[in-house]
C-alpha cells in the first residue's frame, strides 16, 4: 500500500525549532518530489515547500523561506521539514504530499499523509 | 488572501449539477494544469482533478474540471450528499516557482 505517515508534531514556543518527518512506503521514494502543505485551524490549504526527487532543488513559500527546510533522505525513504524561528501564524496541520509524476515537480499530489499538528503557543 | 480566487461557498440539491470557479493569471493557470483537491471533513485532501480535466482512477465521472485561459473550473453533476466537502483549486506559479493553491469552496448539498 501506498502510504505517506508524518510525525513530530507537537507543542513549541514561538522562536522554538520543530523537525518533522514524513515516512514514505509503498513506491519508489526517489523517484518522486514531495511537498508540506499546512492548514491552519479553520483555513484553508497552503503550499509550504517541495522537493525535487533527488533533492538537488527545493523550493519554499515566501511565509517559511529562511526558517524552514525541506530535505530527504532517499536511503530511509523519509521527507524531512526542519522548522525554525517558529511563529503563532506557523500553527496549522502539516500533510506531506507525493507528487504523481516521476521525477517532476509541478504535477498534482496523489498521495497524501494523515497531517501531524503544530502548535506555536507560550 | 489567497493568489487564485474561489469562491468561498456553493450548493445544490441532490441530482443538481454545481460549477466552482477559480481564476488565477497568466503566470500560474494561463501557463501550467490546473489542479482539484477534495477535502471530507477532518480528512486530509485527495487530488479529485489532474491536468485540468484528467480523472485519477477511483473518481467518478461526476467530477469534471475544465481550464480557459487564466481560469478552471470544476464541474460535479448527479450532486450527491457525499459531495459535502471543501474544494480547492492548485497550479504552479512560474513568478514565484512555488505552489499557489485556492483559497478553498465549501460545498453543501442542500
Amino acid at each position: 500500500e501506498v502510504q505517506l505517515v508524518e510525525s513530530g508534531g507537537g507543542l513549541v514556543q514561538p522562536g522554538g525549532s520543530l523537525r518533522l518527518s514524513c515516512a514514505a512506503s509503498g513506491f519508489t521514494f526517489s523517484s518522486y518530489a514531495l511537498t508540506w502543505v499546512r492548514q491552519a485551524p479553520g483555513k484553508g490549504l497552503e503550499w509550504v515547500s517541495s522537493i525535487s526527487n533527488n533533492g538537488g532543488r527545493t523550493f519554499y513559500s515566501r511565509s517559511v523561506k529562511g526558517r524552514f527546510t525541506i530535505s530527504r533522505d532517499n536511503s530511509k525513504n523519509t521527507l524531512y521539514l526542519q522548522m525554525t524561528s517558529l511563529r503563532g501564524e506557523d500553527t496549522a496541520v502539516y500533510y506531506c504530499a507525493k507528487v504523481s509524476v516521476t521525477t517532476t515537480i509541478n504535477e498534482g499530489f496523489d498521495i497524501w499523509g494523515q497531517g501531524t499538528m503544530v502548535t506555536v503557543s507560550s | 488572501q489567497s493568489v487564485l480566487t474561489q469562491p468561498p461557498s456553493a450548493s445544490g440539491t441532490p441530482g443538481q449539477t454545481v460549477t466552482i470557479s477559480c481564476s488565477g493569471s497568466i503566470s500560474n493557470i494561463g501557463s501550467n494544469y490546473g489542479f482539484w483537491y477534495q477535502q471530507l471533513p477532518r480528512t486530509a485532501p485527495k487530488l479529485l482533478i489532474y491536468r485540468n480535466n484528467q480523472r485519477p482512477s477511483g473518481v467518478p465521472d461526476r467530477f469534471s474540471g475544465s481550464k480557459s485561459g487564466t481560469s478552471a473550473s470544476l464541474a460535479i453533476s448527479g450532486l450527491r450528499s457525499e459531495d459535502e466537502a471543501d474544494y480547492y483549486c492548485a497550479t504552479w506559479d512560474d513568478s514565484v516557482s512555488g505552489w499557489v493553491f485556492g483559497g478553498g469552496t465549501k460545498l453543501t448539498v442542500l
